[in-house]
């Protein structure tokens, strides 16, 4: 089954403690990306990655870290999780694909993990 | 201004009604763009990409203006399995892909 899949779904840990949220995807898409989604404020992307050893920063990288050693996953490290970064967490994967007939198109059509649900006291 | 807004709704529709989504994003430079459902506390879903010919899915029809900046999204004959989070999605290309997401609709389909 096609999927994205995600480790720890839920967590709660406590300031300062290095955690790493896996992300995976069987679906060999080079794009791969990770967002936080915070009441009032919606889906915000942290960091992404164009495909193996090419990272980039999103709009909310700072207290992330993220590497793509491989195509297939695509961790999210927290070096010093604060509480400002308790929120729920996806990882998406994409291919590119160029829309037939229509010169230029490029789409980047995501596919979603489960989620990780994470409390940082 | 948020670079890509969206209705802030909610919207509270009878089962059979037609029901429209907009977006306008402000990023002249984005290059696509894309509907997702998300249903409470769970992962977004792509519902549809959104073409510049125009894209029709069964009951859901998605419209893109590039000169106005502006997305839609139609549903027609709602059902109750509608009531849901619109986001209206929009990547633009700075040597990466950046996606921006809108705050969403939420939709509540009644009988």
């Amino acid at each position: 089954e096609a999927q994205v899949t995600q480790n720890p779904r839920y967590l709660i840990t406590v300031t300062g403690k290095k955690l790493t949220v896996t992300c995976s995807q069987n679906m060999n898409h080079e794009y791969m990306s990770w967002y936080r989604q915070d009441p009032g404020l919606g889906l915000r992307q942290i960091y992404y990655s164009m495909n193996v050893e090419v990272t980039d920063k999103g709009d909310v990288p700072e207290g992330y870290k993220v590497s793509r050693k491989e195509k297939r996953n695509f961790p999210l490290i927290l070096e010093s999780p604060s509480p400002n970064q308790t929120s729920l967490y996806f990882c998406a994967s994409s291919l590119s694909r160029r829309v037939v007939g229509l010169a230029g198109e490029t789409t980047y059509e995501q596919y979603f993990g489960p989620g990780t649900r994470l409390t940082v006291t | 201004r948020k670079e890509v807004e969206q209705d802030p709704g909610p919207f509270n529709v009878p089962e059979g009604a037609t029901v429209a989504f907009n977006c306008t994003y402000s990023n002249s430079a984005s290059q696509s763009f894309f509907w997702y459902r998300q249903d409470c506390r769970k992962e977004p879903k792509l519902l549809m990409s959104v073409y510049s010919s125009g894209n029709e899915d069964g009951r859901f029809t998605a419209q893109l203006n590039r000169a106005s900046q502006y997305i839609s999204l139609l549903i027609r004959d709602s059902k109750l399995s509608d009531s849901a989070t619109y986001l209206c999605v929009v990547n633009t290309y700075t040597g990466g892909f950046k996606t921006i997401f809108g705050a969403g609709t939420r939709l509540f389909v009644k009988a």
